[in-house]
């Protein structure tokens, strides 16, 4: 099965901050990889798609790049309701596989 | 718009079944293969099985191959997940999710409890 390896697993960031977060697959696996935004009792919300591509209706702030085995989401000027978990995803093998997840939490 | 609504959850013993039902609207649910998704209390998100658009494969996870079976009827646009041989560690949420560039949209998750 294809690894996927997140970091950081939390961080504190203020408002107004940029943010990166990474994932790392095991092998190659082109662009198939998404970007989620979970927060508590709720169901995960895709951000991006195609490792670069923005979900309609999510703010311009989210961005993705990377292709192959190295991929980053970017928040590029964290706001009040983007505290959240946040997982890549990939989609490349029939067995999915998630990142552990980055916890986004308050300074 | 698009829905998916998971129901079925509960508490059950250990080595006992439970089925699984979501119920999808607001798209052409058999041109999409389906997804299951599970989160146990407090960890990350395991994806759990898959199946095609017209039923004709299915995948699951090694955790819980054997034991679990995905199916669907895309005369009633429901999606389910056969639980049998549960094991304290299958209690999760399960959510359903459409297959589209990954899993473009989820269901809210029904709850699984596994305990004696």
């Amino acid at each position: 099965d294809i690894q996927m390896t997140q970091s950081p697993s939390s961080l504190s960031a203020s408002v107004g901050d940029r943010v990166t977060i990474t994932c790392r697959a095991s092998q190659g696996i082109s662009n198939d990889l998404g970007w989620y935004q979970q927060k508590p009792g709720k169901a995960p919300k895709r951000l991006i798609y195609a490792a670069s591509s923005l979900q309609f209706g999510v703010p311009s702030r989210f961005s993705g790049s990377g292709s192959g085995t190295e991929f980053t989401l970017t928040i590029s000027s964290l706001q009040p309701e983007d505290f959240a978990t946040y997982y890549c995803l990939q989609h490349n093998s029939y067995a999915w596989t998630f990142g552990q997840g980055t916890k986004v939490e308050i300074k | 718009q698009v829905q998916l609504v998971e129901s079925g959850g509960g508490v059950v013993q250990p080595g006992r079944s439970l089925r699984l039902s979501c119920a999808a609207s607001g798209f052409t649910f058999s041109s999409y293969a389906m997804h299951w998704v599970r989160q146990a209390p407090g960890k990350g998100l395991e994806w759990v099985a898959d199946i095609s658009f017209d039923g004709s494969n299915t995948y699951y996870a090694d955790s819980v191959k054997g034991r679990f079976t995905i199916s669907r009827d895309n005369s009633k646009n429901t999606l389910y997940l056969q639980l049998e041989s549960l094991r304290p560690e299958d209690t999760a949420v399960y959510f359903c999710a459409r297959g589209a560039a990954g899993a473009d949209y989820w269901g809210q998750g029904t709850p699984v409890t596994v305990s004696s």
